[in-house]
């Protein structure tokens, strides 16, 4: 069956200038997480989406972060104003949390550059 | 807060060495321990879990005891092959796990030479 995807797999932007970053789940998976991997290091945590309830936001590094989910399926990262420390591979998770699963299933992730 | 720390790399081995890559983790509670694989160009995927203490995890050879006296997870395989080589990532989250994001360790780079 599908992965995860998230498009596009490359993005270089201007600093300044607005991106849009977008994660396509698993078919049913109601839990949703965006991740940011700097060169060289872990795995940050940015937001996270479970179901209808509110997102948890606690992860997010500025208010020019942000991002939505509609329902259970697509979400969207948006980076506003980006900075050159925005640069950095996003990767996107799902899982199914509804059945007790522990395993999160990652997308190939967008490698953003801020030029 | 919950943290995991893993052993720096790389860690270059020549095929068929005995591998074992550091693990341990400061959380609260009973977390379940993961470790995840990256192999060049490819997203991170699930290589094994233990969800409660003396559990081990196994896959593809690889294996890892969840150690509650040392908060450990170390990750260990017998014989490696050139194709083991990938950065991986220990990384821990509550038992419901699928509500909260994980915490990853920053992932060990091994590097496997014919």
């Amino acid at each position: 069956g599908a992965g995860v995807s998230q498009s596009p797999s490359n993005k270089v932007t201007e600093k300044g200038k607005d991106v849009e970053l977008r994660c396509d789940p698993i078919s049913g998976h109601t839990a949703l997480y965006w991740y940011r991997q700097r060169l060289g290091q872990g795995l940050e945590f940015l937001i996270y989406f479970q179901g209808n309830s509110a997102p948890d936001k606690s992860g997010l590094p500025s208010d020019r972060f942000s991002a939505e989910r509609t329902g259970e399926s697509v979400s969207t990262l948006t980076i506003q104003r980006t900075q050159q420390e925005d640069s950095a591979v996003y990767l996107c998770a799902s899982s199914d949390s509804t059945r007790g699963s522990y395993e999160q299933y990652f997308g190939p992730g967008t490698r953003l550059t801020v030029t | 807060g919950d943290s995991v720390t893993q052993m720096e790399g790389p860690v270059t081995l020549s095929e068929e060495a005995f591998l074992t890559i550091n693990c341990t983790y400061t959380a609260t509670g009973y977390p379940s321990l993961f470790w995840y694989v990256q192999y060049p160009g490819e997203g991170l995927q699930l290589l094994l879990k233990a969800t409660k203490a003396d559990d081990k995890g196994s896959n593809k050879g690889f294996e890892a005891t969840y150690r509650k006296e040392t908060t450990s997870f170390h990750l260990e395989k017998g014989s490696v092959q050139v194709s083991d080589s990938a950065v991986y990532f220990c990384a821990l989250g509550p038992r419901d796990t699928g509500r909260r994001a994980l915490t990853f360790g920053s992932g060990t780079r091994l590097q496997v030479q014919p």
